[in-house]
């Protein structure tokens, strides 16, 4: 079945400890990126990568690292996390190009205490 | 500022009834592109307009796309509980940018 896996599907951490979200495609998609989903605002863009070792960022980057050295797979780093990175997290795949069809993750809702 | 404005921010109405929500921009794009996010799941895409004053439909979800290209539509007709979600519209030009969202409760 073709899909995009999140881990972990929730996450409680405390501010400053180190955390990782996991995200695999199964699509062989050159393109992969993360968003952050909150209230009234929608999905805003991360970071996004459109093939293996290259990563650009997005609209909202500041305290998120990622990397892709798979094409497979694109984790989102949290370095030192802090409670304004408290969200719901998505990250999404598709082929390259105009108007191709992204298919997300179940989500990953994060909160940073 | 949202690149897309999506209206109205909730709507809620009975089984049977019609509903319209609207994404609106006042800048040209070459598409435009409508998912549907349901609790507890990633967005899922329902179709993607092309062509200025392109009309899509999909069952009973009409979409369409705005003759100048700043705007889009979609229209549901004797909507059903299992409509129920949120409607998101996105650009599609190497990078999604949505807007932020139509919520919609249809009641049973």
């Amino acid at each position: 079945e073709a899909q995009v896996t999140q881990n972990p599907r929730y996450l409680i951490t405390v501010t400053g400890k180190k955390l990782t979200v996991t995200c695999s495609q199964n699509m062989n998609h050159e393109y992969m990126s993360w968003y952050r989903q909150d209230p009234g605002l929608g999905l805003r863009q991360i970071y996004y990568s459109m093939n293996v070792e290259v990563t650009d960022k997005g609209d909202v980057p500041e305290g998120y690292k990622v990397s892709r050295k798979e094409k497979r797979n694109f984790p989102l780093i949290l370095e030192s996390p802090s409670p304004n990175q408290t969200s719901l997290y998505f990250c999404a795949s598709s082929l390259l190009g105009l108007n191709t069809e992204a298919f997300f993750g179940q989500g990953t809702r994060l909160t940073v205490v | 500022t949202q690149l897309l404005e999506q209206s109205p921010q909730f709507l809620s109405i009975q089984e049977g009834e019609n509903l319209t929500v609207y994404c609106n921009s006042s800048s040209v794009f070459s598409s435009l592109q409508w998912y549907r996010q349901e609790p507890g799941e990633g967005p899922v895409l329902l179709v993607t307009v092309v062509t200025g004053g392109e009309v899509k439909k999909l069952k009973r979800l009409t979409f369409q796309f705005g003759d100048a290209r700043k705007d889009s539509s979609l229209h549901i007709t004797a909507a059903q509980p299992g409509d129920t979600g949120l409607y998101l519209c996105c650009t599609n030009d190497y990078k999604l940018s949505f807007g932020a969202g139509t919520t919609v409760t249809v009641r049973a």
